[in-house]
């Protein structure tokens, strides 16, 4: 299975600062990456796929970059909305596997 | 838009199953992938696997696999997950989730989940 690991684990921060969140994957997954955001007590949100496509709908400020095995997600300046945790997930492999999740605390 | 939406939730004794259901709206369920993803109690999302009915293929986790089946009807437009052997680290919300390419890749939509209580 192809691990996903995120970092950091939670992240503590302020409105108006930029915010990043890694993905490291345990072998190459090319560009097949995809990151949501879940609330507390909902189903997760898709936010980016393909590494760096933003999902019609969703904000400008949120952004996707990477390929192989390290990716990020950016907050390019961060919003009250924004709290919740942030998966990524990718799906070069199955079975499809998630990152353990970063907190973001506001 | 699709909506899904999700049967409610389930007290289950260990060894027993349960079957979960998830009904579309907007969209023809056969048309796209579904995928079954849970979350345990505190933590984070864990893929059990998908289908893609116009292909007629499933694709289970291999620590799913003899205990999982996954399926769709058509007439109804629903899809269902059923988890035999049920033990305590069942215990989840169970979400399904579509996949608008039908390749279970990445997942547009989800249910609001199906909370599944295993106790004796």
């Amino acid at each position: 299975d192809i691990q996903m690991t995120q970092s950091p684990s939670t992240l503590s921060a302020s409105v108006g600062d930029r915010v990043t969140i890694t993905c490291r994957a345990s072998q190459s997954i090319s560009r097949w990456l995809a990151w949501y955001q879940q609330k507390p007590g909902k189903a997760p949100n898709l936010l980016i796929y393909k590494a760096s496509s933003l999902v019609s709908g969703v904000p400008s400020r949120f952004s996707g970059s990477g390929s192989g095995t390290e990716f990020t997600l950016t907050i390019s300046s961060l919003q009250p909305d924004d709290y919740g945790t942030y998966y990524c997930q990718q799906y070069n492999g199955y079975p499809r596997t998630f990152g353990q999740g970063t907190k973001v605390e506001i | 838009q699709v909506q899904l939406v999700q049967s409610g939730a389930e007290v289950k004794k260990p060894a027993s199953s349960v079957k979960v259901s998830c009904k579309a709206s907007g969209g023809t369920v056969n048309n796209f992938g579904i995928s079954w993803v849970r979350q345990a109690p505190g933590q984070g999302l864990e893929w059990m696997g998908g289908i893609i009915p116009l292909l007629g293929t499933a694709n289970y986790a291999q620590r799913f696999q003899g205990r999982v089946t996954m399926t769709t009807d058509e007439s109804t437009n629903t899809a269902y997950m059923e988890l035999s052997s049920l033990r305590s680290e069942d215990t989840a919300i169970y979400y399904c989730a579509l996949d608008l390419s039908a390749e279970n890749i990445y997942f547009d939509y989800w249910g609001q989940g199906t909370l599944v209580t295993v106790s004796s």
